[in-house]
């Protein structure tokens, strides 16, 4: 199916920076949602936004749902080597999940 | 959260043969129950929604011949690659609506390597 922009496409950064990320579309979900892949594993949920507006932290991770709807941002505060992964954002509209191409996170002890 | 787990975790065969992925789910029941593949540095890419009871829905240019779903009760959702040629080579996961219905949770994913 049709993917959402997710930029960056990749990040190098130093251990204790911060980071942010984010995927835009030009159709409007209902819910966004934003995901970690480790190598060899499956996506794991970190965040789910709900409403339009709507900024969620899951510890050191912040998220918020784009007023229009159609777009979502991922922020990570004080990096640590283990975020390091691919993070992808998610756009769910009742059964149709649209993924963004993922960002891969390189964090430099 | 929700726990959905996929066996096997890997399997290699041989050209020609069929391989049969599960995909459970361990704490909920999950009346849909979606498949999708993914390419090396690439994303997820659904290949069919998986409803209890009835047959899958295929994503467009996705062989329902060839990507056999069952999905014969809430909790557990089958692909079988029938054929298996080295392109069908790939991670394959699955994943379902935890109870919220709201959010989909992920397997851990199997890697099919077909020689």
């Amino acid at each position: 199916g049709q993917q959402l922009n997710q930029s960056p496409q990749s990040m190098f950064i130093q251990e204790g920076e911060d980071v942010s990320m984010n995927c835009t579309s030009s159709s409007i979900f209902n819910t966004w949602l934003w995901y970690k892949q480790d190598p060899g594993e499956g996506p794991v949920l970190l965040i789910a936004l709900y409403k339009a507006g709507e900024l969620t932290s899951n510890g050191r991770l912040t998220a918020q749902f784009g007023i229009t709807r159609k777009d979502s941002f991922l922020n990570i505060s004080a990096s640590i080597p283990s975020d390091v992964g691919i993070y992808f954002c998610a756009g769910q509209q009742m059964l149709d999940m649209r993924f963004g191409a993922g960002t891969r996170l390189t964090v430099k002890p | 959260g929700a726990v959905v787990s996929q066996h096997p975790s890997w399997v290699i065969c041989k050209s020609g043969t069929s391989v049969k992925i599960e995909c459970r789910s361990l704490d909920f029941q999950a009346t849909t129950m979606f498949w999708y593949r993914q390419f090396p540095k690439q994303s997820l890419m659904l290949m069919a929604t998986s409803n209890e009871g009835s047959k899958a829905t295929y994503e467009q240019g996705v062989e329902k011949d060839k990507f056999l779903i069952n999905h014969a009760s809430l909790t557990l959702s089958t692909l079988t690659v029938t054929s298996a040629h080295p392109e069908d080579s790939s991670f394959y996961i699955c994943s379902a609506f935890g109870q919220g219905g709201y959010e989909q949770y992920f397997g851990p994913g199997t890697r099919l390597t077909v020689t």
